[in-house]
């Protein structure tokens, strides 16, 4: 079976400050996509960013990075210069193809960004 | 663009009796999702359209549960007979087919409480 797994479920930062989310995943495919969604209190999920498994390259956003280790199966988020309006939960998620059209995602990970 | 947007907000309802809930995606995009996501967890993938065909269907979705998408443009999905484990918040999101098809928005969600 597809899993994604956030070991974390919550983590704090300073403002200004850079923080990690882990995230990792188990898959026999080789050609898939991964995602981190930010979901803030009592709004809609979005799109942070994604990485293309078959790209070595990792993906980055503005203040948003990922770290993909595809032997490892990890996916990691850093978030540099936190500011308060990054507070959210935040769910890794991977997205297969083919047969299936479906996004798996993690339980989440509560990150509060401390002033 | 408005965005996917979902009605209603908010559904409080007693147990036994039956709900509709309605999402209207991107106006461009072809794929329409449905996901339930219940407290401290993830979303889960419910069913999926291409279209007004309806293309995967989890098996959390019960007799009870029945989408559709009649014109290939908006979307309801009912539920029967409700019970207190259908309480969730109920996520829809649209991605089109070419282009980037694992790209997924998603709207604000229905939340259900069921007393």
């Amino acid at each position: 079976a597809q899993t994604v797994t956030q070991s974390q479920p919550e983590m704090s930062v300073q403002e200004a400050e850079t923080v990690t989310l882990s995230c990792t995943y188990d898959t026999s495919e080789s050609d898939y996509y991964l995602f981190w969604y930010k979901q803030p209190p009592s709004r809609q999920m979005i799109l942070v960013i994604r990485q293309e498994a078959y790209k070595q390259q990792n993906a980055t956003e503005n203040r948003f990075s990922v770290n993909f280790q595809k032997a490892a199966k990890s996916f990691s988020l850093k978030i540099s210069d936190s500011q308060l309006g990054d507070a959210a939960m935040y769910f890794c998620a991977s997205y297969y193809g083919g047969a299936t059209n479906k996004l798996i995602f993690g339980t989440g990970t509560l990150l509060a960004v401390q002033p | 663009d408005t965005g996917v947007s979902q009605d209603p907000r908010h559904k409080i309802t007693k147990r036994g009796q039956n709900v509709t809930f309605r999402c209207d995606p991107i106006s461009e995009h072809n794929r329409l999702y449905w996901y339930r996501q219940t407290l401290g967890q993830g979303p889960e993938f419910l069913t999926y359209f291409q279209n007004e065909a309806q293309l995967e269907k989890s098996r959390l979705l019960s007799d009870r549960f029945s989408a559709e998408r009649p014109k290939g443009s908006f979307s309801t999905l009912e539920i029967q007979r409700t019970e207190q484990g259908d309480s969730a918040m109920y996520l829809c999101a649209s991605s089109p087919t070419s282009g980037r098809p694992y790209e997924q928005y998603f709207g604000p969600g229905t939340r259900l409480t069921v007393t």
